[in-house]
């Protein structure tokens, strides 16, 4: 089983609506959380770090559940720009990232 | 701040060659560098770990005699794939912690290395 999973996707919004997807993960070990961005053939892109009160960075909100062991990200009013994989990342204590394969965000017109 | 400069970004070569890809931090101190690959749609994978000023860790399965990692200061970090070969075709991309005051936030990423061997 993979430490971190995600929905591949895509999930395929139109411009100006909300999407949410989630990831697992399995160690619970893990102590930080944090969101990438990655366009097609380009290296990721801090988006946000993940706390388990729950964060907000513009139309962007992050969630971590400790308990369920999964983190949310919501995306509102979607712009065509936010078209991308989103890669939910796990930081263990020994400063080890483990990356989720991605989920692939498609904003149509 | 906090930038990785990689390169080659792209780098095409002929099967048994040895191909090297480096990562400089431009403008904070890396004394650990990150090496992972990415095969297409896939994760991320971390392939090594390089400290400044001693032996690369690597992750098992990684031969290390294959992926030679060098990190001779604390600016700049190696990765040489020797005698390369179609199978190891792939996105390498390096990262650092980034070391932002007044708290470590994230790592940042070099720009990958698309590597094809044909």
């Amino acid at each position: 089983r993979k430490e971190v999973e995600q929905d591949p996707g895509p999930f395929n919004v139109p411009e100006g609506a909300t999407v949410a997807f989630n990831c697992t993960y399995s160690n619970s070990a893990s102590q930080s959380f944090f969101w990438y961005r990655q366009d097609c053939r380009k290296e990721p892109k801090l988006l946000m770090s993940v706390y388990s009160s729950g964060n907000e960075d513009g139309r962007f909100t992050a969630q971590l559940n400790r308990a369920s062991q999964y983190i949310s990200l919501l995306i509102r009013d979607s712009k065509l720009s936010d078209s991308a994989t989103y890669l939910c990342v796990g930081e263990n204590s020994w400063g080890k990232l483990q990356f989720g394969a991605g989920t692939q965000v498609v904003v149509t017109p | 701040g906090a930038v990785v400069s990689q390169h080659p970004s792209r780098v095409i070569c002929k099967s048994g060659t040895s191909v090297k890809i480096e990562c400089r931090s431009l403008d904070f101190q890396a004394t650990t560098m990150f090496w992972y690959r990415q095969f297409p749609k896939q994760s991320l994978m971390l392939m090594a770990t390089s400290n400044e000023g001693s032996k690369a860790t690597y992750e098992q399965g990684v031969e290390k005699d294959k992926f030679l990692i060098n990190h001779a200061s604390l600016t700049l970090s190696t990765l040489t794939v020797t005698s390369a070969h179609p199978e190891d075709s792939s996105f390498y991309i390096c990262s650092a912690p980034r070391q932002v005051l007044p708290a470590n936030y994230g790592y940042t990423f070099g720009s990958g290395t698309r590597l094809t061997v044909v």
